[in-house]
C-alpha cells in the first residue's frame, strides 16, 4: 500500500547528541513536510521541500536540518543546538502545494534524557 | 498571523449522538483541512474544502467563507470515532501552499459506549 513510513516510532537521546528521524514515502509526491507537535499547541512547521535537492525553513527551523536527495526520502536531523527537542515529530507529503491532500506518517516521539 | 480557534477543546458524548466540532479563523483562506489524529499519534486527512459542504460516510464538513467558520459533524457516533480532530487553514494568497498551513490545537472527542 502507498503511504508514509516514519522511523523510529520512539527514540531516546542524551543531551548533546544528534539524532536523525527517517521519513519515506511511496506516493510519488513532490512536496514533503516536517512538523513538531507539543502538548496544547497546534502543529508547527520545521522544514519543507517541494522538489528534490531543494528545501526551505519553516517557522521553527533552528536546531534542525534536513536533506532531500531522493524524491522518496526526507530525513530530519535534530541537532544538539535544538534547546528543547523532546516532542512528537510528524512527517507529511502532498502531491500539490495548494489544495493538495496531506498524507501523514505515524510520527516519531523523541525524548531527551 | 492567522489564528485558528477550535471549540470545544474536549467533548465527551454517548454512542449514537450527533457530534459537532467548530473551527473559526481570522483571515481569508484558500483552503481548510480537517484532520483526525488517532490515539497512537498518526494523522489522517478527512476533508479539504474551500466552499460549501462535503460528506464522507458519517462525516460531514461545512464551511461558511463569509463568517470564517467551518464545522465538522459526525452522525451516529461510535467509540472508534474517539480521536483528536484538527482544523488547519491556508491563508488566501496567490503563492501560498500547504507550507502556510496554520493548525488549530484540536478537539479531543471521546465517545462512550
Amino acid at each position: 500500500d502507498g503511504g508514509i513510513t516514519q522511523s523510529p516510532k520512539y527514540l531516546f537521546r542524551k543531551e548533546g547528541q544528534n539524532v536523525t528521524l527517517s521519513c519515506e514515502q511511496n506516493l510519488n509526491h513532490d512536496a514533503m513536510y516536517w512538523y513538531r507537535q507539543d502538548p496544547g499547541q497546534g502543529l508547527r512547521l520545521i522544514y519543507y521541500s517541494q522538489i528534490v535537492n531543494d528545501f526551505q525553513k519553516g517557522d521553527i527551523a533552528e536546531g534542525y536540518s534536513v536533506s532531500r536527495e531522493k524524491k522518496e526520502s526526507f530525513p530530519l536531523t535534530v541537532t544538539s543546538a535544538q534547546k528543547n527537542p523532546t516532542a512528537f515529530y510528524l512527517c507529511a507529503s502532498s502531491n500539490a502545494r495548494v489544495g493538495g491532500e496531506l498524507f501523514f506518517g505515524e510520527g516519531s516521539r523523541l525524548t531527551v534524557l | 498571523k492567522n489564528e485558528v480557534e477550535q471549540s470545544p477543546q474536549n467533548l465527551t458524548a454517548q454512542e449514537g449522538e450527533f457530534i459537532t466540532i467548530n473551527c473559526s479563523y481570522s483571515v481569508g483562506i484558500s483552503a481548510l483541512h480537517w484532520l483526525q489524529q488517532h490515539p497512537g499519534g498518526g494523522i489522517v486527512s478527512l476533508f479539504m474544502l474551500s466552499s460549501g459542504k462535503k460528506k464522507h460516510g458519517r462525516l460531514i464538513a461545512t464551511i461558511n467563507i463569509q463568517e470564517k467558520h467551518s464545522s465538522l459533524h459526525i452522525t451516529a457516533s461510535h467509540p472508534r470515532d474517539s480521536a483528536v480532530y484538527i482544523c488547519a487553514v491556508i491563508p488566501r494568497a496567490s503563492n501560498f501552499g500547504n507550507e502556510k498551513l496554520t493548525f488549530g490545537t484540536g478537539t479531543r472527542l471521546t465517545i462512550i459506549p
